[in-house]
């Protein structure tokens, strides 16, 4: 079964409008941690946004914020104001304990985003 | 300025030779992982290291070797048993992968090509 799921293979947004990438995950640690990155052409992946699964608010960073719902197990990102310089893939990852203790990270497949003028 | 490096950013190989793909960082971070993306898919873990002189297999290790004698350098061989290697090759480096908290950082990654 996948542990991070992104339904969304690709989204469009007008310039200036907020958008919404969604993230499902799978884990039954109590511990873990959810992080948003971002993978223009170049392609380099560029840290976003981090949410701890203890975090009581949602994680913010600029224009970027993190829809955390426990519950739900959905962590979606929220790209207020969208520029052309967001077009890019988005790629949602999670870092849960396994056994011996390392905390290696798992990423969703991703999602295109492209920002129309 | 802090960051990763790695080199060369354009690859090609010959069937059936090995290649070694090179990753710095100075950041001083203990743990390096290397990746595999394929095109239109996620991040694969190919091996990563918590530690110097020691590093472990991920998920798709076969036909990968690397080493981790320094703190700063983790490079990545693509051997002749690994049939399928053109691929985006990603490192990343983090504080440690002992916490969920850590957050990774990436170099700008190798596009290898099997010609």
């Amino acid at each position: 079964a996948q542990k991070i799921t992104q339904t969304q293979p690709g989204m469009f947004v007008q310039e200036k409008e907020a958008v919404t990438l969604d993230c499902t995950y799978d884990t039954s640690d109590q511990s873990y941690g959810l992080f948003w990155y971002k993978q223009p052409s170049s392609g380099e992946m560029i840290f976003l946004i981090y949410q701890g699964s203890y975090d009581e608010q949602n994680a913010t960073e600029g224009r970027y914020s993190l829809n955390f719902q426990k519950a739900r197990k959905s962590a979606n990102l929220v790209i207020s104001a969208s520029q052309l310089g967001d077009s890019a893939m988005y790629f949602c990852a999670m870092r849960e304990g396994v056994s011996g203790g390392s905390y290696i990270p798992t990423f969703g497949r991703g999602t295109s985003l492209i920002v129309h003028p | 300025d802090g960051g990763i490096t790695q080199s060369p950013k354009y690859l090609f190989r010959k069937e059936g030779q090995n290649v070694t793909l090179s990753c710095e960082q100075n950041l001083n971070h203990d743990a390096m992982y290397w990746y595999r993306q394929d095109p239109g898919q996620g991040l694969r873990l190919i091996y990563y290291s918590q530690i110097v002189n020691d590093f472990q297999k991920g998920d798709i290790a076969e036909g990968y070797s690397v080493s981790r004698e320094k703190k700063e350098s983790f490079p990545l061989t693509v051997t002749s048993a690994q049939k399928n290697p053109t691929a985006f090759y990603l490192c990343a480096s983090s504080i440690s992968s002992g916490a969920s908290t850590d957050t990774q950082y990436f170099g700008p990654g190798t596009r290898l090509t099997v010609l």
